[in-house]
């Protein structure tokens, strides 16, 4: 079946730092691709999403591209800032449309000032 | 409106209650979802209902049962819960898949923390 795996966790970095949590995929089929973040005390939040090889997908600083040749969706962003503390997940859906999100296990990030 | 509200925030049950967590959203989406998240790991699903109709259970217990009685509202009800039932509860919406192009954005709610005694 479709998995995600993730960097293993906790991160700590110290703010303006460099960011990437690694997440690679397996599926059957040709997948959708997501970030989602979770910040403490609420629900998840999608960060950024791609739907095709090569697609780059963007937000508030954060990139991730969609790598067919390497099943990967790394997430990085330049330079991190405290208020990005939080719990990162990486998920897929298929294209043959079960409607069901597979998530990895997550990445808590720590940023210090 | 592009919320999703679930009620209670926190809830504290015994093994021999019944009791409801409720999820409403206002986008005109219509597939809501149910997701259990245990402390420090990913959601996982347990229901979907697609145009208020079950349309996806992850084998749940039936100590859990889920309700959409309108497409606005996703209830789920609970009787009977073990203490390892105790996690937060998630409730999504989105547009439902259409040809297989499922690529959309779930909005989230931010859960309701759940603890069985």
């Amino acid at each position: 079946g479709d998995s995600v795996t993730q960097m293993e966790g906790p991160v700590t970095l110290s703010e303006e730092a460099f960011l990437t949590i690694n997440c690679t995929y397996t599926a059957t089929g040709y997948p959708s691709l997501f970030w989602y973040v979770q910040y403490p005390g609420e629900g998840l939040q999608l960060l950024l999403k791609a739907t095709k090889a090569d697609d780059k997908g963007s937000n508030k600083g954060f990139e991730a591209t969609y790598r067919k040749e390497t099943t990967s969706f790394h997430l990085e962003k330049g330079s991190v800032q405290v208020s990005d503390s939080a719990v990162y997940f990486c998920a897929l859906t298929d294209l043959f449309g079960n409607e069901k999100l597979t998530f990895g296990t997550g990445t808590r990030l720590t940023i210090i000032p | 409106d592009t919320e999703v509200t679930q009620t209670p925030k926190h809830l504290v049950m015994g093994m021999t209650n019944k009791k409801s967590l409720k999820c409403e959203q206002h986008m005109g989406h219509r597939a809501m979802y149910w997701y259990k998240q245990k402390a420090k790991k990913p959601p996982e699903l347990m229901f979907v209902y697609s145009y208020e109709k079950l349309s996806i259970n992850e084998s749940v217990p039936s100590r859990f049962s889920p309700e959409c009685p309108n497409s606005s509202l996703l209830n789920l009800h609970l009787h009977a819960l073990q203490p390892e039932d105790s996690a937060l509860y998630l409730c999504a919406s989105s547009h439902p898949g259409a040809g297989g192009l499922t690529n959309e954005k779930l909005f989230f709610g931010s859960g309701t923390q759940l603890s069985v005694l």
